[in-house]
């Protein structure tokens, strides 16, 4: 079946720093490709996302590109601040079961250091 | 617009007892999903409504049950309740097309003692 797997965290950085998550998926069909995040105490936003290969997703200065051939969909950003402390989802949507159902990773905490 | 709004936001139960969870969907979308997010995990499927009709199931137990009303609110059901179905329950609604965005409310936090 589906599967999604993502580095462990936490993942501590100082402010600026550059981030990299690391995220793989196992599909059946051709699925498209999301990051969430979830803050404290809330439920979770959609962040980016890609469609087919070779997309590109960005948003807020993350992004992450969709990569068939090592079944790869990586978060990264420049510059980190204080506020992207949080847990980061990533999952995937396979159309070959019907309907809209997300296949989601354990999730990698950031925690962000001044 | 109205987002995806959860009730309650925390539940204590006690082993055997039922439990039901509501949601309200974003005002336009029509179709409502259901996830189960044990502490420190990623969200597991548990089933989705479309237009009132289950729409795909993931893989929960019967005692899992849900409905959806014709303004597409929805209700998770849960009997017989067990210690390990605490966890946080969030529902997310969308358009109702393949991979439409979903919106994720905040969540239902039951405790099972």
């Amino acid at each position: 079946g589906d599967s999604v797997t993502q580095m462990e965290g936490p993942v501590t950085l100082s402010e600026e720093a550059f981030l990299t998550i690391n995220c793989t998926y196992t599909a059946t069909g051709y699925p498209s490709l999301f990051w969430y995040v979830q803050y404290p105490g809330e439920g979770l936003q959609l962040l980016l996302k890609a469609t087919k290969a070779d997309d590109k997703g960005s948003n807020k200065g993350f992004e992450a590109t969709y990569r068939k051939e090592t079944t790869s969909f990586h978060l990264e950003k420049g510059s980190v601040q204080v506020s992207d402390s949080a847990v980061y989802f990533c999952a995937l949507s396979d159309p070959t079961g019907g309907g809209n159902k997300l296949t989601f990773g354990t999730g990698t905490q950031l925690k962000v250091e001044l | 617009e109205t987002g995806v709004t959860q009730s309650p936001t925390h539940l204590i139960k006690t082993r055997g007892q039922q439990v039901t969870l509501r949601c309200s969907s974003q005002s336009g979308h029509n179709t409502v999903s259901w996830y189960q997010q044990a502490l420190g995990q990623g969200p597991q499927f548990i089933f989705q409504y479309y237009r009132e009709e289950e729409n795909g199931r993931g893989n929960f137990p019967p005692r899992f049950s849900g409905l959806q009303f014709p303004n597409y609110s929805s209700e998770l059901n849960v009997n017989a309740l067990e210690l390990d179905d605490s966890a946080l329950y969030l529902c997310a609604s969308s358009h109702g097309a393949e991979n439409s965005p979903l919106h994720f409310g905040n969540g239902t936090r039951l405790t099972v003692t």
